[in-house]
């Protein structure tokens, strides 16, 4: 079974411009993560998607962040624009359904954003 | 206060060790409880579920305590390869399958 793929690996970018990520879940899963993890952190939650709705994105910085799923599988998490504490790993997660706490969450190998 | 809190380490122990790791939540409302592995530089992976009754998996044993909102796990001779951070996750009450997380203890274990 082919995991969660994430794109680009890393990506470098000066304050104020704008990035984009994409995320494809594991085929057939309802629901998909995006978390930002920072160095020396945990991964916090952004966004989460039940198919193409959102369920939460009370931590998502709506003034620059952006996110969707179009479709309900693939999702992409845009920031523009970009802060310099935005340097973090962007991870996504997706899992057979949200309902029930036995779902597991399987992440993708994140992104790594560098804003200069 | 952190919603999850966990020693940050590092732990530097020699192969063979037994090492605990301990993990406080605040909200008593939480609802499931697990320990994550991040080897560096990597995503994260589940490593196990957290019960009441304590459960355990080979050389590792996880417990917890809702009265006093603690997690731990247990690793008994500690391998090169268990060096990694370990991630103490809980899931709030109300559903959505969400996952908060600690910052980590970093485990390092050497020859």
């Amino acid at each position: 079974e082919a995991g969660v793929a994430q794109s680009p690996r890393y990506k470098i970018i000066e304050k104020r411009q704008s990035v984009a990520f994409w995320c494809n879940p594991i085929s057939g899963h309802a629901t998909l993560y995006w978390y930002q993890q920072i160095l020396g952190q945990g991964p916090k939650l952004l966004i989460q998607f039940q198919n193409n709705g959102v369920v939460d994105d009370s931590q998502l910085p709506k003034d620059r962040f952006s996110a969707e799923r179009l479709k309900g599988v693939d999702s992409t998490l845009k920031i523009q624009p970009a802060k310099l504490e935005d340097s973090a790993v962007y991870l996504c997660a997706s899992s057979r359904d949200s309902s029930g706490s036995k779902n597991i969450q399987y992440f993708g190998a994140g992104t790594r954003l560098s804003v200069l | 206060r952190k919603e999850v809190e966990q020693d940050p380490g590092p732990f530097n122990v020699p192969e063979g060790a037994t090492v605990a790791f301990n993990c406080t939540y605040s909200n008593s409302a939480s609802q499931s409880f697990f320990w994550y592995r991040q080897d560096c530089r990597k995503e994260p992976k589940l490593l196990m579920s957290v019960y009441s009754s304590g459960n355990e998996d080979g050389r590792f044993t996880a417990q917890l305590n809702r009265a006093s909102q603690y997690i731990s796990l247990l690793i008994r001779d500690s391998k090169l390869s268990d060096s990694a951070t370990y991630l103490c996750v809980v899931t709030p009450s109300g559903g959505y399958n969400k996952l908060i997380f600690g910052a980590g203890t970093r485990l390092a274990v050497h020859p």
